[in-house]
């Protein structure tokens, strides 16, 4: 079974500051998808970036860009210009291309808080 | 804006109780997934379906629980004989499959389940 882990419970940075969330994840797929959501306060999962394990090139949006490293099976956000609005839970999740198993496997979380 | 609409949105009920919770998907999305949330966490996933079919259930899914999805349209999540240890926020997420996987899941509010 697939798992996702990100080590950093909480972090905090200023405003306009880029701060780096880090994951790992553990899978014997070759072919996978692997996502970031953020979950602001009291409100709605959305979602941030998706990257397809297949392609090499890093998936970028906009001030959301990621550093997926397949051999170490990685998968870190890293936020340019950090904004308060911002300030969210952010959850790594690892999902399968197998039919019938496409289900977003999350990890833990990370508490980001974007001090002004 | 016609997302992800999940009914109630709150639910406290005593232990031994049955709940129901319905989620309304993104209306052209034929797949539509549960995951369950508990505080601090990052979701775990309940079950899936893709147009009426239920593809997956989770391990987490006791027989105490129960959902469907008639007509490939809303879904209803049942949890029969509530224990303290269901509360929880139930997610509800819808996608459109083409037939690649990996497909963004559009999240709803979620319904926060205290069981007294």
């Amino acid at each position: 079974a697939q798992t996702v882990t990100q080590s950093q419970p909480e972090m905090s940075v200023q405003e306009a500051e880029t701060v780096t969330l880090s994951c790992t994840y553990d899978t014997s797929e070759n072919n996978y998808y692997l996502f970031w959501y953020k979950q602001p306060p009291s409100r709605q999962m959305i979602l941030v970036i998706r990257q397809e394990a297949y392609k090499q090139q890093n998936a970028t949006e906009n001030r959301f860009s990621v550093n997926f490293q397949k051999a170490a099976k990685s998968f870190s956000l890293k936020i340019s210009d950090s904004q308060l609005g911002d300030t969210a839970m952010y959850f790594c999740a690892f999902m399968s291309r197998i039919q019938g198993a496409q289900k977003l496997v999350f990890g833990q979380g990370t508490r980001l808080t974007i001090n002004p | 804006d016609t997302g992800v609409s999940q009914d109630p949105r709150h639910k406290i009920t005593k232990r031994g109780q049955n709940v129901t919770f319905r989620c309304d998907p993104i209306s052209e999305h034929n797949r539509l997934y549960w995951y369950r949330q508990t505080l601090g966490q990052g979701p775990e996933f309940l079950t899936y379906f893709q147009n009426e079919a239920q593809l997956e259930k989770s391990r987490l899914l006791s027989d105490r629980f129960s959902a469907e999805r008639p007509k490939g349209s809303f879904s209803t999540l049942e949890i029969q004989r509530t224990e303290q240890g269901d509360s929880a926020m139930y997610l509800c997420a819808s996608s459109l499959y083409q037939g690649t996987g990996g497909e963004t899941q559009y999240f709803g509010p979620g319904t926060r389940l205290l069981v007294l």
